[in-house]
């Protein structure tokens, strides 16, 4: 089924130190994964997306990694700051039905 | 400024009333979708559609319905509200690029309370 399941729920990180979020997805087919950060308050912004084609992806402190052949991408931020603090979500695009499928969410902390 | 505008902002109504939850984008966008999402928390798909007189099923259809008769609207109807349906509801839209470019901007929601 279309499934893409994000671990874990929270994290928890002192200031500069990095922080990494792991996805997983279940349609092979799949090639398209975004990154959207979510702010108390606010509406979901994407952040980061890759595709299937390329195996790694960075834009400054964040980077994205993707392993087709078991499914999972991962979300890593370095030198972490207070204004990382947010719930990040994965997705994936499911090609069958055309749509986007999130996954859980993970509370973000930075403690300075 | 091009942006998706979602209302009202916050809304609160009895159990058994039927309501719209209005959403607009003047991005030019063609994709539209719904998410239902409990603060903090996991992102549902409600409905989606790809363009005019599309609509499509998300996980969490059955309790409402959509209609696309305008590019630029896509308005959430809740048939008769329930407590349980008491929850944030985001609308998005993207250009759509097909499986490799999905990239979605999001309303500021509508926070619904059903009593």
């Amino acid at each position: 089924g279309e499934n893409v399941e994000q671990h874990p729920s929270t994290l928890s990180v002192q200031e500069g130190d990095s922080a990494v979020i792991k996805c997983t997805y279940s349609d092979s087919a799949s090639n398209y994964f975004p990154w959207y950060k979510q702010e108390l308050g606010k509406r979901p912004q994407l952040i980061i997306d890759i595709r299937s084609n390329v195996g790694e992806k960075k834009d400054q402190r964040i980077a994205v990694t993707l392993n087709k052949t078991a499914k999972h991408f991962s979300l890593h931020i370095t030198e972490t700051q207070p204004e990382d603090s947010a719930v990040y979500f994965c997705a994936a695009f499911y090609n069958q039905g055309g749509k986007l499928i999130f996954g859980q969410g993970t509370e973000l902390s930075v403690k300075p | 400024e091009a942006d998706i505008y979602q209302t009202p902002r916050y809304l609160v109504i009895g159990t058994g009333k039927k309501i719209t939850l209005e959403c607009s984008q003047t991005m030019g966008h063609d994709k539209m979708y719904w998410y239902q999402q409990d603060p903090g928390m996991e992102l549902h798909l409600i409905h989606y559609s790809y363009g005019v007189n599309s609509t499509e099923k998300g996980d969490l259809s059955s309790e409402s319905t959509v209609s696309r008769i305008r590019t630029e609207h896509f308005p959430l109807t809740l048939e008769s509200a329930r407590p349980s349906h008491t929850s944030q509801y985001l609308c998005a839209s993207s250009e759509y690029g097909g499986s490799t470019n999905e990239k979605l901007f999001f309303g500021s929601g509508t926070q619904l309370s059903v009593l």
